[in-house]
């Protein structure tokens, strides 16, 4: 059974930095793209950001680069979101999703539970 | 940029009726587009990838269709169990979800 469990969200002030953790198993970790997807309360979902199989290709969305960085361990079966110079509009639910590589693109078939990240003052 | 609509934004259906939400991009995807449903406090649920190929797992009463710019999702005989919100997403190296579709009980 394909497990994903994130820890790591919390209350943060705007302007801190907070890492996400993505611990991974019931599937071969490292034949999968991954990826962290956001929900803002009461909105739809909102892609952040997918890395390869090798980590040679991140890629994030507009909203984020520049701030966030993705990354992952294979030999932890673990996927990290490392978020930095956070905004309010950045509070959400994160979760994170394997994701199927569909001739370059994008699908999410296995998604976590969701950590909470609040940016207040 | 590709935008994504979705109609109706709500929709309020009976069990037993069939169901349909609708799509639309912006500019031409071909049918590079999947479906999820989601129940609140729960992740979305993948139901349909490439416009029309059924996830595994997934009930038989769910298809989908299209291809271009306008596409559906089609709930064949709607169970109690269905009540939920239901998103489009753009499969692209930076995907794009549509803005959703509450599904709620007559």
């Amino acid at each position: 059974e394909v497990q994903l469990f994130e820890s790591g969200g919390g209350l943060v002030q705007p302007g801190g930095s907070l890492r996400l953790s993505c611990a991974a198993s019931g599937f071969t970790f490292d034949s999968y793209v991954m990826s962290w997807v956001r929900q803002a309360p009461g909105k739809g979902p909102e892609w952040v950001s997918s890395l390869s199989v090798g980590s040679s290709t991140a890629y994030y969305a507009d909203s984020v680069r520049g701030r966030f960085g993705i990354s992952r361990d294979n030999s932890k079966n673990s996927l990290y979101l490392q978020m930095n110079s956070l905004r309010a509009e950045d509070t959400a639910l994160y979760y994170c999703a394997t994701a199927r590589n569909y001739g370059g693109r994008f699908y999410f078939d296995f998604w976590g539970q969701g950590a909470l990240v609040i940016v207040s003052s | 940029d590709i935008q994504l609509t979705q109609s109706p934004s709500f929709l309020s259906a009976s069990v037993g009726d069939r169901v349909t939400i609708t799509c639309r991009a912006s500019q031409r995807i071909s049918y590079y587009l999947a479906w999820y449903q989601q129940k609140p406090g729960k992740a979305p649920n993948l139901l349909i990838y490439a416009a029309s190929t059924l996830q595994s797992g997934v009930s038989s009463r769910f298809s989908g269709s299209g291809s271009g710019t306008e596409f559906t999702l089609t709930i064949s005989s709607l169970q109690p169990e269905d009540f939920a919100t239901y998103y489009c997403q753009y499969l692209n190296s930076h995907p794009l979800f549509g803005p959703g579709t509450k599904v709620d009980i007559k």
